[in-house]
């Protein structure tokens, strides 16, 4: 079936930095990306999507970019802060055979020190 | 105020029973999900709801049967638990099926003893 592959299981950055994820896909109709945030012990938070019809979408510190050739997409957060801390997941809406879904990746645990 | 209402918050149960989660949401969504998470496995897609019919399911065990008595309630019955059902299982819901990022309810985490 579909999967959605995130390569950092843990991030651990200064304060300051930034810190980048990045997560393939396998659907090649996969048109839609959104990343969640989630702090511990508490439910998804959407933070930022995009769209196949860009390879870029900045929102203030957070920018997302696709490589649809190498179905690829990866979530930059700037000038890191604490708060920055928690799981992040990344998405693929697939259309498989399966149906039309939001597929997940693992997560990964972003460590901002200060 | 939360607009994904999740009932209970934590839920124990014994094996073999049967329990019903409960999800209201008041954001006027016509598409509503279920989610599991566990240690396990990564966030699971389990259903997809579409104006109140069933539109994906990728549960294989007919022990998860959701319910939608009004547009905006799904609820998620869970018959013969197993201690393997124990996980966080998440509401979510968007406008349509397109392409939304659907917002999470808080999840209701069921410990099957």
């Amino acid at each position: 079936g579909e999967k959605v592959e995130q390569h950092e299981s843990t991030l651990s950055v200064r304060e300051g930095d930034s810190a980048v994820i990045n997560c393939t896909y396998t659907d090649t109709a996969s048109s839609y990306f959104p990343w969640y945030k989630q702090e511990a012990g508490k439910s998804l938070h959407f933070v930022i999507d995009i769209r196949s019809n860009v390879d870029r979408k900045q929102s203030q510190r957070l920018i997302v970019l696709l490589d649809k050739k190498a179905k690829r997409f990866s979530l930059h957060i700037t000038a890191t802060q604490p708060e920055d801390s928690a799981i992040y997941f990344c998405a693929a809406r697939s259309y498989g055979s399966s149906g039309n879904k939001l597929i997940f990746g693992i997560g990964t645990l972003l460590s901002v020190k200060p | 105020d939360p607009k994904i209402i999740q009932k209970p918050k934590y839920l124990v149960a014994v094996t073999g029973s049967e329990k019903i989660l409960i999800c209201e949401q008041y954001l006027g969504h016509n598409a509503m999900y279920w989610y599991r998470q566990s240690a396990k496995k990564p966030l699971e897609f389990m259903f997809s709801y579409s104006y109140q019919k069933l539109m994906d399911n990728q549960t294989a065990s007919s022990r998860f049967q959701p319910q939608s008595s009004k547009k905006n309630h799904l609820d998620l019955q869970i018959t013969a638990l197993k201690p393997d059902d124990s996980a966080t299982y998440f509401c979510a819901s968007s406008r349509d099926r397109a392409n939304q990022a659907p917002l999470f309810g808080e999840g209701t985490r069921l410990s099957v003893l």
